[in-house]
Parts: C-alpha cells; structure tokens; sequence
C-alpha cells in the first residue's frame, strides 16, 4: 500500500517569506497525488492536485507543488506567506486504480506577523 | 452543489449510549469515505465504500463500529456503546475517481 511521510509537523514562518512544505510518498504503483489545507475547525480543502503531464501543478491561494518522481516528492511552495495561510496542510497519495487515499501527518504552518 | 453535508456538527454524549453520524455526499460521487481525526493519531481512515458497497472497513476500530450506505446519497457511522476514546472529530468524504476527495465539515463527537 501507499504511505506518505510529511518531513516537518511545524513550520513556523514571518509574513512575506517563501515557505516550503515537504512531502515524500512510497508506492509500487503509479499514483495521485495531492494537498489539502485545513482551517481551524473546518474540514479538508483540496489545494491542488497531480494526476498526469506537467509535474509543476499550480493550486489556490497561491500555492504550487512539484512532482519529483525520481525522488518521490511533492513539496508544496508559496512565494510570500500570509497570516491567513496559518492552518494544517495534508499531503496525500492515492493509488490510481483503487482510489485509496492516504493522508500524512500533517504540518502546522504559522505564519507570524 | 451543496457540498459534502454531515450532522450532526456537534454531539455530547454519554458513555454506553449509541451514536450516529450522517453524511450526505455529493450526487454523482461514487466513493464515499468515513475518518477519524484525532491530535494523537492524526486522520484516520475508517472505511470506505464504492456505488454503496463497503470495499475497505479494516480500519474500523472495534465492533462497537458499523456504517451503512443504504442508497447513493446517504451514509450512516453508527457506535454503540460509545465510550471516552470515542470523542473526536469525524468526517465523511466523496470523490469520483482521480478527482480528489470533497470534505464535510465534520461532526465533533465527545463522549463524557
């Protein structure tokens, strides 16, 4: 089965900066992937999401992942934070033939003024 | 589309009392899934069903557990008893497949 490993339960960051959410995922099969964002008390808010073609995949709010598949990656970037951005981000991989979605732990992004 | 639509949004409850939670997914989506949210275990996956047929219910995690999906637009998750580690916030999901999964908003169960 798929797993996901998010590399940093916080990220603390100031307003402005360029931030860097890491995911790395292990599969032995070909996959979707994805991030979601979590506001406080709210449920999972599809960010964006890689299926095929381009490996840069562009979402809402600004925010961009790449898909590295020699590396197993899908880092999520922004170039300049916002408070608002503060909440829980997901990285999750899906298996393409069974739509089983596995979500990881999760990061904490602060930003802070 | 109204979304994902879930009740209760909160619940308070007794322990050895039976729980449900409701979920209505979005029309058209054929999978739909139950998780559990806690700060200890994060998201967990509970089951999930395809056109209203449980594919996956290992994550279930006792007996005490069930879910239906009687017809395409109504799910149910059902503890009885409930008990103390019950209390967390649970959310169903749909998705049609490769389009990513819709959230609702979650029930938050707590269970004194």
């Amino acid at each position: 089965a798929q797993s996901v490993t998010q590399l940093d339960s916080q990220v603390p960051v100031f307003e402005e900066a360029p931030v860097e959410l890491r995911c790395n995922y292990s599969s032995s099969v070909s996959v979707y992937l994805f991030w979601y964002v979590q506001y406080p008390n709210q449920g999972l808010q599809l960010l964006l999401k890689y299926l095929s073609g381009s490996t840069l995949v562009k979402g809402i709010n600004g925010f961009e992942a790449e898909f590295n598949k020699s590396q197993t990656s899908f880092h999520l970037r922004k170039p300049s934070v916002h408070i608002s951005d503060t909440a829980e981000y997901f990285c999750a991989v899906s298996d393409q033939s069974n739509n089983d979605m596995r979500f990881g732990a999760g990061t904490r992004l602060t930003v802070k003024p | 589309d109204a979304g994902v639509i879930q009740s209760p949004r909160h619940e308070v409850t007794e322990m050895g009392q039976e729980v449900t939670l409701r979920c209505k997914p979005i029309s058209g989506h054929d999978y739909l899934f139950w998780y559990r949210q806690t700060m200890m275990r994060g998201l967990e996956l509970l089951i999930y069903f395809n056109n209203n047929v449980p594919i996956d219910d290992s994550g279930m995690p006792e007996d005490r557990f069930s879910a239906k999906m009687p017809n395409a637009s109504f799910s149910t998750l059902k503890i009885q008893p409930s008990e103390p580690r019950d209390s967390a916030v649970y959310f169903c999901a749909s998705s049609a497949p490769a389009g990513g999964y819709t959230f609702g908003s979650g029930t938050r169960l707590t269970v004194v």
